[in-house]
């Protein structure tokens, strides 16, 4: 079937600093990408959809300029985590819709981000 | 907004009992309700899925009863195992293209003891 490519698995970053999570569809074109947040032991929260070529559309109470997402080709979306707190830490994951699953959806493998 | 409730949140039985979890959903509109397992660590994992136009689906010991009217719709386990002891999430969308978002339930917690 459909993969979404996710890296990092897994990163540390500092305080302050920034990181970029990648997802990239391997055999099919997603304009459409799902990026969701899971902290411990919780479910699975949308923050935000991006569509090829348009602006992401955020879900209520989720910051735009510090949830960067960019959506630049049908392979690519990514997420960036601008000034991370250790709040931030959790596990991020993306996922696109996927002809070849009858329109379910493919996830990525997730990225498990740790801010200290 | 949607929403999605999943209940029970713990779920405990014995190996070869069957197990029993139901979601609630708030958007009439919505017509795709997946079910996916999720291990530690790990992306979800699609068991089984359903839409609107057919009111129960079955894969082996695994079962999916939906109930439009009601905004309703259950997963059933049956003899279960051990390895089936996981957190089990509900989700449902609008359809069609699957263009629309997926929205989670709370999650359950499934333990099959031996």
């Amino acid at each position: 079937g459909a993969v979404v490519s996710q890296h990092p698995s897994r990163v540390i970053c500092k305080s302050g600093t920034s990181v970029k999570i990648e997802c990239r569809s391997l055999d099919f074109q997603a304009t459409t990408m799902f990026w969701y947040r899971q902290f411990p032991k919780q479910s699975l929260m949308l923050m935000a959809t991006s569509n090829e070529g348009s602006k992401a559309t955020y879900e209520q109470g989720v910051e735009k300029d510090k949830f960067l997402i960019n959506h630049a080709s049908l392979t690519l979306s990514t997420l960036t985590v601008t000034s991370a707190h250790p709040e931030d830490s959790s596990f991020y994951i993306c996922s696109a819709p996927d002809r070849g699953l009858d329109y379910g959806y493919t996830f990525g493998s997730g990225t498990r981000l740790t801010v200290v | 907004g949607e929403n999605v409730e999943q209940h029970p949140s713990t779920l405990s039985v014995q190996e070869g009992d069957s197990a029993v979890i139901k979601c609630t959903y708030s958007d009439s509109a919505s017509n795709y309700f997946p079910w996916y397992k999720q291990e530690l660590g790990k992306r979800p994992q699609l068991i089984i899925d359903i839409r609107s136009n057919v009111g129960e689906k079955k894969d082996q010991r695994i079962a999916v009863t939906l109930n439009k009217t009601a905004k309703h719709f259950s997963l059933h386990i049956t003899e279960t195992q051990p390895e089936d002891s996981a957190v089990y999430f509900c989700a449902a969308s609008k359809s069609p293209g699957g263009y629309n978002k997926l929205i989670f339930g709370a999650g359950t917690r499934l333990a099959v003891h031996p």
